[in-house]
């Protein structure tokens, strides 16, 4: 069954700080894997498409890392702003029949604090 | 170039009613995808539509629930005789093709609440 999982549920930082969000996820076969950011009450922003072949990819202090033999990506956030305050969401793609299928984790909600 | 554009933000049925909810995607994307949050919950695939067709429908309920996009005007989404259960944010996006390396843009969501 193709399954994304997130950890932390949550998670609460002082800003300033650094901290890293996980995903793993059993997607088959697997196209794409994405980081989102979703702020209460809006629809996901993209933050980092990674393929196959990528191990890692920057979006400012946004930083995706991925791990296709083990299954596992994560997001590294530098210098935490009050302003990453949201949701982030971990999305894995498959191509089947012809079209893209997207799964979608249930996110983790980050909190920075003053 | 406006963002994808979903209306109404909110969205308050009578349960029984019909609840339509509309997707204008971005200028020159003709690919749109609805997906539904449940309180607590991630975005799940409802529907993957281009012009005039339905791609891919794996993820609608088999009753109550159709969603077109026509060639002229917005996506909807309809749910007929809504109940308790429909309550939940609908969100559309939309990109330019079907394609591993097209970024899908989302719109800020319908939030449907059945009474």
């Amino acid at each position: 069954k193709n399954q994304v999982e997130q950890s932390p549920q949550s998670l609460i930082i002082l800003e300033g700080k650094n901290c890293t969000l996980q995903c793993n996820y059993t997607v088959s076969p697997f196209s794409n894997l994405r980081w989102y950011k979703q702020d209460t009450g809006r629809g996901p922003v993209s933050l980092t498409i990674m393929t196959f072949s990528e191990n890692t990819k920057s979006n400012g202090r946004y930083t995706a890392t991925l791990d296709a033999d083990t299954k596992q990506s994560s997001l590294h956030i530098t210098a935490s702003q009050l302003s990453d305050s949201a949701s982030y969401i971990c999305v894995v793609s498959a191509r089947t029949s012809g079209t893209y299928k997207y799964i979608f984790g249930t996110g983790t909600r980050l909190k920075v604090l003053a | 170039n406006a963002g994808v554009m979903q209306n109404p933000r909110h969205l308050v049925r009578r349960r029984g009613q019909e609840a339509r909810l509309r997707c204008s995607p971005m200028k020159g994307h003709s690919h749109v995808y609805w997906y539904r949050q449940l309180p607590e919950e991630g975005l799940k695939f409802m529907v993957y539509l281009q012009k005039e067709n339905i791609i891919d429908e794996s993820g609608m309920p088999k009753e109550r629930f159709s969603a077109e996009f026509p060639k002229e005007g917005p996506s909807i989404l309809r749910i007929q005789q809504v109940v308790r259960g429909d309550s939940a944010a609908y969100f559309c996006a939309s990109s330019e093709r079907d394609s591993n390396s097209y970024e899908q843009y989302f719109g800020p969501g319908t939030r449907l609440t059945v009474t």
